[in-house]
């Protein structure tokens, strides 16, 4: 099983400054078509999950441009540009590559 | 607009069974493959299981391996997951999600879409 591995699991924010999340995994996503198949998903609070990012560094519709998703291979990071109090929740990297399909631990950032 | 609206959680026996659905609307049911998640109490999201669009394929995590099944009504815009040998561990809250995508030949992950949960909590 692909064993994904993110930091940090915490990560208390001061509302306007960025804010990174990095993400490993044990293998790697790249696929065959040459796209990382990484996936970024939001839970806010009392909610379900929201897909934020896919195929590495693609933003799901509707999601605002200050998310962004970077890496290659085995590590990725999610940026927020300029976090907002509406960002708060925990956030969680999955690979789609292979079942079983993994998430990894959550981030869970916070307002300072 | 999409909507997934899980039902069939509550209270069952350890060894006992339950099972979900997961009505879907607006949009093709029957061209996406769905997927079940589950989350424990206080803890992070696992993938449970994924059925293509067709119903012909399916995964599951092996946790769940030959104790749960997914399955697919596309006449319905309903899917299911057959929850038997219910283990303790098995208490949690479960989304249905779907996929924008069809089968393996268009996989990308990209869960979508999901319902708002259902709780299932095994104890006796």
């Amino acid at each position: 099983d692909i064993v994904m591995t993110q930091s940090p699991l915490s990560l208390p924010v001061t509302p306007g400054e960025p804010a990174s999340i990095s993400c490993r995994s044990s293998q790697s996503l790249l696929h065959r078509n040459g796209k990382n198949y990484l996936d970024w998903y939001l839970q806010k609070p009392g909610q379900s999950p929201q897909l934020l990012i896919f195929l590495g560094s693609v933003r799901a519709s509707g999601v605002p441009d200050r998310f962004s998703g970077s890496g290659s291979g085995t590590e990725f990071t999610l940026k927020i540009s300029r976090v907002e109090a509406e960002d708060v929740g925990v956030y969680y990297c999955m690979q789609p590559l292979q079942p079983p399909y993994t998430f990894g631990q959550g981030t869970k950032l916070e307002i300072k | 607009e999409v909507q997934l609206l899980e039902s069939g959680g509550g209270l069952g026996q350890p060894g006992g069974s339950l099972r979900l659905s997961c009505a879907a609307s607006g949009f093709t049911f029957s061209s996406y493959a769905m997927t079940w998640v589950r989350q424990a109490p206080g803890k992070g999201l696992e993938w449970v299981s994924t059925l293509s669009a067709s119903g012909g394929t399916t995964y599951y995590a092996d946790s769940v391996k030959g104790r749960f099944t997914t399955s697919r009504d596309n006449s319905k815009n309903t899917l299911f997951l057959q929850m038997n040998s219910l283990r303790a561990e098995d208490t949690a809250v479960y989304y249905c999600a779907k996929a924008p995508s069809s089968d393996n030949s268009n996989w990308y992950g990209a869960f979508d879409y999901w319902g708002q949960g259902t709780l299932v909590t095994v104890s006796s």
